[in-house]
């Protein structure tokens, strides 16, 4: 069964520094998020992403937060300079069409920033 | 207001019990709604989308009120398997609001 992948799995990073999460979506999809959960909080939005620009995002999307398509597979999600309160799981998402709305998510990348 | 309410619960129950989750939504035009799994510190998994009129799959029943805004999840015969955090989902013009999940503990 075709799947989202996500690297890497865990991430640790100093304050400030810059990373990027890695996500391949299932290929025939055309809508891609990015999501964070916070340890013990709700699964939030940053990002949606379709026809190779940004269709939405929301407020914790800020300029410190980017995301790419660089060629036809991957799918980044970069942090500038990270803060300590960006540690969280960040999940990414796909789905085929806009008319299937079933949100297929990867496995996710725990990062954490001392 | 949140987008998508939920109790966070947990709810402890046996095995072999029937346990009804419901969530509420704000937004009248939110146009389709989930039900997803998600297991400690895992991603969250489609269980079954919801309908108004109503749909079953195996255990599972989902249900939608439209009138009242609020959807519900109900699993018969509860199995230990089924201890997760259940996470309603509201989707509107291409955004996805999840709850904060609902915590079910299936005790032997």
């Amino acid at each position: 069964e075709p799947e989202v992948t996500q690297t890497p799995s865990h991430q640790v990073t100093q304050m400030g520094q810059e990373v990027i999460l890695r996500c391949v979506p299932i290929s025939n999809h055309l809508y891609f998020y990015w999501y964070r959960q916070i340890l013990g909080q709700k699964v939030e939005f940053l990002v949606s992403f379709y026809n190779n620009e940004i269709s939405e995002k929301s407020e914790i999307f800020d300029d410190q937060f980017s995301v790419e398509r660089p060629d036809g597979s991957n799918f980044t999600l970069k942090i500038r300079s990270t803060k300590l309160e960006d540690s969280a799981m960040y999940f990414c998402a796909s789905r085929p069409v806009q008319t299937d709305e079933k949100l297929f998510f990867g496995s996710g990348t725990q990062l954490s920033v001392l | 207001r949140k987008e998508v309410e939920q109790d966070p619960g947990p709810f402890n129950v046996p095995e072999g019990a029937t346990v009804a989750f419901n969530c509420t939504y704000s937004n009248s035009a939110s146009q389709s709604f989930f039900w997803y799994r998600q297991d400690c510190r895992k991603e969250p998994k489609l269980l079954m989308s919801v309908y108004s009129s109503g749909n079953e799959d195996g255990r599972f029943t989902a249900q939608l009120n439209r009138a009242s805004q609020y959807i519900s999840l109900l699993i018969r015969d509860s199995k230990l398997s089924d201890s997760a955090t259940y996470l309603c989902v509201a989707y509107n013009f291409n955004k996805f609001y999840f709850g904060s999940g609902t915590k079910l503990n299936v005790k032997p």
